[in-house]
């Protein structure tokens, strides 16, 4: 069974401009959820979809924003892109966001670097 | 405010004896606890779980104890391998009731584990 996927592996953009990333689930899981590790820091959440709704958002400003198709795939945005900014992004899906005893899996990350 | 921690940023062990990994939280909301483990540039894998209504869990050579009153868990790996080196996170999860809360994971910063031959 295939994991969690993400695209590109390495994303490399300029101050000002916008970042997309992309996410393929688990197939069945209907629940993704979107991470941050900055250098130095831990992973900070930032976005929780499911059903193609966001369900959940971390402490991060609105130019964070993202969508979820109805494959369940996912993509998260970037606006405006500032140099702390560039960090791992990470993406898990679930089965069952709503269920106590859901786990969440990760895929290999999105690095994104910001000149 | 950091609700889940684990306080020692790395630990060396010998190969084959055992490993024991510790993390603390605050908020006795949370109900799910899980660990990952990870290699730099690599998303975390999934190793082990725990529900606040157990106090251990095996799988294999991991094993997950649960201390509610004290809000401590630990993964205590037997006998620890030299593959086992990488970087372990707790992370800790609500229901429902969490609020603003539900659903995400809370992660530790988590630890650094070198298994030496």
């Amino acid at each position: 069974e295939a994991g969690v996927t993400q695209s590109p592996t390495h994303l490399i953009k300029t101050r000002g401009q916008q970042a997309t990333l992309r996410c393929s689930p688990i197939s069945g899981h209907t629940s993704v959820y979107w991470y941050q590790q900055a250098l130095g820091l831990g992973l900070q959440f930032l976005l929780w979809y499911d059903e193609g709704e966001e369900r959940n958002r971390g402490n991060f400003p609105p130019r964070f924003s993202g969508r979820q198709f109805p494959n369940y795939s996912s993509e998260l945005n970037v606006n405006a892109l500032e140099l702390e900014d560039s960090a791992l992004y990470l993406c898990a899906s679930s089965l069952a966001g709503y269920s106590s005893t859901d786990t969440q899996y990760f895929g290999p990350g999105t690095r994104l670097t910001v000149l | 405010d950091q609700q889940v921690k684990q306080n020692s940023p790395s630990l060396s062990v010998q190969e084959g004896r055992i490993s024991i990994l510790n993390c603390d939280y605050t908020n006795s909301m949370f109900d799910y606890f899980l660990w990952y483990k990870k290699y730099p540039a690599e998303g975390p894998t999934f190793l082990i779980s725990i529900s606040s209504i157990k106090d251990k869990n095996e799988d294999g050579r991991f094993t997950v104890f649960l201390n509610k009153s004290a809000k401590h868990l630990s993964l205590h790996i037997v006998p620890s391998q030299p593959g086992d080196s990488a970087v372990y996170f707790c992370a800790a999860k609500m229901g429902r009731v969490g609020g603003t809360s539900y659903g995400k994971l809370t992660f530790g910063q988590g630890t650094i584990l070198t298994v030496h031959p």
